[in-house]
């Protein structure tokens, strides 16, 4: 079945780059997210990049998407502490042809620590 | 411009007891979703409705009833609260687009004992 799975946790010092990758199994994904949740919040979208696009960048965050490995990546140039949360990795894809029907898989979420 | 709000923030309830957390959403959104979040364990769909009048069961469902007879609202209901429902849940809408992503509320943290 579809499955999205994340390493658990990072820990980067403050003013380093952070690498959070995920890989996914579903081909016929449209669309792969990343989401961020700070301690007591719900899920705020950070990010999605298109299955056809290779790159996306905005502001200090870049994605990355390797089709073929079915690796997606997100980057977060010069880390604060106020990045210190934990990030999910989405994939949605359409499962039916009527109306707009799709599926949401989610990984498990990885929880970066940033050190001053 | 409200988004999704869920209420009550936090509960606790006793083993049989039954409640109702309330989710509502002010964007017009078809789609919407409640999950329970548990740690370590990502988020697991509950239930989810795509309209008015349309619910459908998540990868767990036990336990659980929804309702949807407006948009805006998609209260989720426990009949027989149990010590294994203790988790944060969240509520999420989303629009119709297949890019659009989901809003999600601020979470009810739960604890039944």
């Amino acid at each position: 079945g579809e499955d999205v799975e994340q390493s658990l946790f990072l820990s980067v010092r403050e003013g380093d780059s952070s690498v959070i990758n995920c890989t996914y199994t579903d081909s016929s994904s449209t669309y792969l997210y990343w989401y961020k949740q700070e301690p007591g919040a719900g899920l705020q979208l950070l990010t999605y990049i298109f299955s056809n696009m290779d790159m996306k960048q905005d502001q200090r965050l870049t994605v990355l998407l390797n089709k073929k490995d079915k690796h997606l990546s997100l980057r977060i140039a010069d880390t604060q502490t106020g990045d210190s949360a934990i990030y999910f990795c989405a994939e949605t894809y359409r499962y039916s042809r009527a109306g707009n029907n799709r599926k949401l898989i989610w990984g498990l979420g990885t929880s970066l620590a940033v050190n001053p | 411009n409200a988004g999704v709000t869920q209420t009550p923030k936090f509960r606790i309830l006793k083993i049989g007891q039954s409640m109702t957390l309330q989710c509502t959403q002010d964007m017009n959104h078809n789609y919407m979703y409640w999950y329970r979040q548990d740690p370590g364990m990502g988020l697991k769909l509950i239930y989810y409705s795509v309209g008015a009048g349309i619910t459908d069961k998540g990868e767990v469902p036990n336990g659980y009833n929804v309702s949807r007879s407006t948009t805006e609202d998609f209260p989720l209901r426990l009949e027989l609260a149990a010590p294994s429902q203790t988790s944060v849940y969240f509520c999420a809408s989303t629009g119709d687009t297949l890019n659009s992503p989901l809003h999600f509320g601020n979470g009810t943290r739960l604890t039944v004992t």
